[in-house]
């Protein structure tokens, strides 16, 4: 069956410029959350969606930053005046409700240069 | 402030062998664990979830345990395989009223044909 899957696979973009990343999830889960990974870390949680609400953002780093999911479905995390700092892996997981076990997809490898 | 170790960083045994993988976290004060597998290029798989008020879950050649009161968490894995190679990752969530994971930095294991 589908996973979940995240577009672009990879994006390098230029300081300053806004990026849009996408997650679809498993179809009928209602948990989505995103991640960012940095090179030899660990993910790093940026925000929670439960439906079409995002039921904890505390995550995001700063206001460049902003996720939606608009129809609790397929959500886009949006990166304002990126910087080269921001360069991460950025992880969607999706899960069944409140269910514990996150189904990942494979992340978007995003360069800023 | 919660904060998740993984030691060793990496790792590389002969197959056959028996390993065991170290988490530690600064707040013993947690709702549960999950131990994760990260293929390169790839999302997390979950493994293993232990709750608050267990102390360990098997899984097939997995075990995981977990001391709440000494902050540690151990995943042992028997008889290990090539196909076991990956990056373990340890993650807790802090309460039931989030969801959010904090993880560790992961341990690189590399097992040897």
């Amino acid at each position: 069956g589908a996973g979940v899957s995240q577009t672009p696979s990879n994006k390098v973009t230029e300081k300053g410029k806004y990026v849009e990343l996408r997650c679809d999830p498993i179809s009928g889960h209602t948990a989505l959350y995103w991640y960012r990974q940095s090179l030899g870390q660990g993910p790093e949680f940026l925000i929670y969606f439960q439906g079409t609400g995002a039921a904890d953002d505390s995550g995001l780093p700063n206001d460049r930053f902003f996720a939606v999911r608009p129809e609790g479905s397929v959500s886009t995390l949006k990166i304002q005046r990126t910087e080269r700092g921001d360069s991460a892996v950025y992880l969607c997981a999706s899960s069944q409700d409140r269910a514990e076990t996150q189904y990942f997809g494979p992340g978007t490898r995003l360069l800023v240069l | 402030k919660q904060e998740v170790t993984q030691i060793p960083a990496a790792l590389s045994v002969p197959e056959g062998e028996n390993l065991v993988l170290n988490c530690s976290f600064t707040d013993s004060a947690i709702y549960n664990l999950q131990w994760f597998r990260q293929d390169p290029g790839k999302g997390l798989t979950s493994l293993l979830l232990i709750q608050s008020s267990q102390r360990e879950q098997t899984s097939g050649r997995l075990n995981a345990s977990l001391d709440k009161s000494s902050g540690r968490s151990t995943l042992y894995i028997a008889a290990s395989q090539p196909g076991d190679s990956a990056t373990y990752l340890c993650a807790v969530r802090i309460s039931p009223g989030t969801y959010k994971y904090i993880f560790g930095t992961g341990t690189r294991l590399k097992v040897l044909a």
